[in-house]
């Protein structure tokens, strides 16, 4: 079993519609987790960070953590065909480092 | 603020060659992280330093991989007779705090042949 389990994709939504995309995790003492997207040939950028259960929103993003299942999940409204990228998850555990998915690839289709 | 650098951008070299990397990262970020990342793969951890203490090796860091940050400032990565399989971009990031958002540079592409 990976450390963290993402679906490769691609996830092709039409534009305007929500994008979920879903992480899960094998470690239950992680404790922080972060969402980054991916263009192809580009570094990750940081989307969202959430610590705690419960949801956090930032703009169209929402990032959905249960710690309890864990899983954590990204929500992407009014998906834009600029959100095409890779998505990728990412944990700290008990050190700093951190330990990412494959991620998931997101096509938004005008 | 003018976030993590990383040079050079893309690096093509030899099989038996040495190459070494530069980052700089987020001035006051006393973090310092190096990641390696294939085709289709996440980032995989190297190594990293606070200050200018390396704190943890991944098993992935071979004896032909080393790294310093001697001023606590900008590090370096070392990749000695350079194989193949290295091939990769380089990443590095820097944070303030610990287990606090790492923010990744521009990364430099090695293409060993």
């Amino acid at each position: 079993q990976k450390e963290v389990e993402q679906n490769s994709g691609p996830l092709s939504v039409p534009e305007g519609a929500i994008a979920s995309l879903n992480c899960t995790y094998s470690d239950r003492g992680s404790q922080s987790f972060f969402w980054y997207r991916q263009y192809s040939g580009k570094s990750p950028e940081l989307i969202m960070s959430i610590y705690s259960n419960g949801d956090k929103e930032d703009g169209r993003f929402t990032a959905q953590l249960n710690k309890a299942s864990q899983y954590v999940s990204l929500l992407i409204r009014d998906s834009q065909p600029s959100d095409s990228a890779t998505y990728l998850c990412a944990v700290n555990r008990d050190t700093d480092k951190l330990i990412f998915g494959t991620g998931t690839r997101l096509q938004v289709f005008p | 603020d003018t976030g993590v650098s990383q040079d050079p951008r893309h690096k093509i070299t030899k099989r038996g060659q040495n190459v070494t990397f530069r980052c700089d990262p987020i001035s006051e970020h006393n973090r310092l992280y190096w990641y390696r990342q294939t085709l289709g793969q996440g980032p995989e951890f190297l190594t990293y330093f606070q200050n200018e203490a390396q704190l943890e090796k991944s098993r992935l860091l071979s004896d032909r991989f080393s790294a310093e940050r001697p001023k606590g400032s900008f590090s370096t990565l070392e990749i000695q007779r350079t194989e193949q399989g290295d091939s990769a971009m380089y990443l590095c990031a820097s944070s303030p705090l610990s287990r606090e958002t790492q923010y990744f540079g521009p990364g430099t592409r090695l293409l060993v042949l």
